[in-house]
């Protein structure tokens, strides 16, 4: 049992291109989360999928921002034409289901920055 | 109005010392889980402990016990016998129905401890 791996671990871009950030669950979990991160934000979340789709998107900020899974296992988060204010850590997490009692588990997290 | 409440910025305790952080929600579901999580400066996100909504008995995880009051809606994280790496960020937080599925962890603001020796 690993846990949930994501990389990379860093990534420094410049403003106004796209990044992909890559999430991999436990295995066997079914639900996957994204978060962010940030100082003055703190913690915020952006998406979840239920094996390959997503039932609630919600708190993606922008049409910028998309993500997908696939297989039920790999997730990629992309950020097209990134901008200062998407510097964050992007968090992403896995539960064995959606239910209320499962405890989401997290990875390392991906540091984004925007110069 | 704030789902989770975490009225405690920093709190700071004695080594060996018990301590109580703070954490109070909003929710009209019947049926939710509240969750604590610690992050060092590491950054990792370590999951804690669990309570349901509808547990009779508060959780217990070895030193970490959740004070759970549902009437009040409060769930207290207390820390027994603490420890220097104990000193971290607690985050408080929940999951409640949103439609038909449970989803997303809503968080609090989150609690500085710092242990001193």
């Amino acid at each position: 049992g690993a846990g949930v791996s994501q990389s990379p671990s860093n990534k420094v871009t410049e403003k106004g291109k796209d990044v992909e950030l890559r999430c991999d669950p436990i295995s066997g979990h079914t639900a996957l989360y994204w978060y962010r991160q940030s100082l003055g934000q703190g913690l915020e979340f952006l998406i979840y999928f239920q094996g390959n789709s997503a039932p609630d998107k919600s708190g993606l900020p922008s049409d910028r921002f998309s993500a997908e899974r696939t297989g039920g296992s790999v997730s990629t988060l992309t950020i097209q034409r990134t901008q200062q204010e998407d510097s964050a850590v992007y968090l992403c997490a896995s539960s064995l289901t959606s239910g209320p009692y499962n405890e989401q588990f997290f990875g390392p997290g991906t540091r984004l920055t925007v110069l | 109005a704030q789902k989770i409440t975490q009225t405690q910025p920093g709190m700071f305790v004695q080594e060996k010392e018990a301590v109580t952080l703070d954490c109070t929600y909003d929710t009209s579901d019947p049926s939710y889980g509240l969750f604590w999580y610690k992050q060092p400066s590491s950054g990792e996100m370590i999951f804690l402990i669990y309570q349901g909504s509808y547990d009779q008995q508060n959780a217990t995880e070895g030193r970490y016990s959740l004070n759970f009051q549902k009437a009040r809606k409060s769930a207290n994280l207390v820390i027994s016998a603490s420890q220097l790496g104990d000193s971290a960020m607690y985050f408080c937080a929940m999951r409640e129905r949103d439609g038909t599925s449970y989803g997303k962890l809503t968080f609090g603001q989150g609690t500085i401890l710092t242990v001193h020796p």
